[in-house]
């Protein structure tokens, strides 16, 4: 079955130290791979996807992810947060002409 | 160029009730989605229509419903509410496929009492 798994519901992280998301699919064909955000009055916003080509994913707002087609990960990292990333994050999968499937989100919290 | 817009923005209902979401897509994209949003289940995928045809189709209930008009805006309805379809209703547009990247609207909040 198609899926998408998102381990951590909360983390926290100081502003400043490294950030990493975690996802793990579960896809029959070649998937899409998505990561978005979900701020409070901001809406759900793409920060980056991947299809084919390099395996590291550079997005909007200092994030990157990684696929790993051998684990079927596609996990997201930023090097130095900010307190602006307060937010949820949830990664998705698809496939061209197919549904989106989305995981139950991972919200990031930021200590001072 | 403006973004997605919904309406209404917040709805309060009771059960049994049918209710109507428009969704207004960016100009020049054919493609619009809808998404429920709730805190239990997340963000699961209604439906897609694309140039007046759904094209896929999440695992709703037959109440959940939706069309596509010629000038790309969207409705979707609900009809014999329940306590259970309160959630904030998402809908997203892109140009062509959901593979794109779909901009979302700010989403309307149905509650059902």
């Amino acid at each position: 079955a198609q899926s998408v798994t998102q381990p951590d519901i909360h983390i926290t992280v100081s502003e400043g130290a490294s950030l990493e998301l975690r996802c793990n699919y579960s896809y029959g064909a070649t998937p899409y791979l998505f990561w978005y955000v979900q701020s409070p009055g901001q809406g759900l916003q793409l920060l980056l996807k991947y299809f084919s080509g390099d395996t590291l994913v550079q997005g909007i707002k200092g994030f990157e992810a990684e696929f790993k087609r051998s684990q079927s990960s596609f996990n997201l990292r930023k090097p130095s947060v900010h307190w602006s990333d307060a937010a949820e994050y949830f990664c998705a999968v698809s496939a061209r002409d197919d549904k989106i499937i989305f995981g139950k989100g991972t919200r990031l919290h930021i200590l001072p | 160029k403006a973004g997605v817009t919904q309406t209404p923005r917040y709805l309060i209902k009771t059960r049994g009730q049918q209710v109507t979401l428009s969704c207004s897509p960016i100009s020049g994209h054919r493609s619009v989605s809808w998404y429920q949003q709730t805190p239990g289940q997340g963000l699961q995928f209604l439906f897609e229509y694309f140039s007046e045809t759904q094209r896929n189709k999440g695992n709703f209930p037959g109440r959940f419903s939706g069309r596509q008009f010629s000038n790309s805006r969207s409705e979707m309805n609900v009809s014999t509410l329940e306590l259970g379809d309160s959630a904030l209703y998402l809908c997203a547009s892109s140009p062509d496929r959901v593979t794109d990247t779909q901009y979302f609207g700010p989403g309307t909040r149905l509650t059902v009492l």
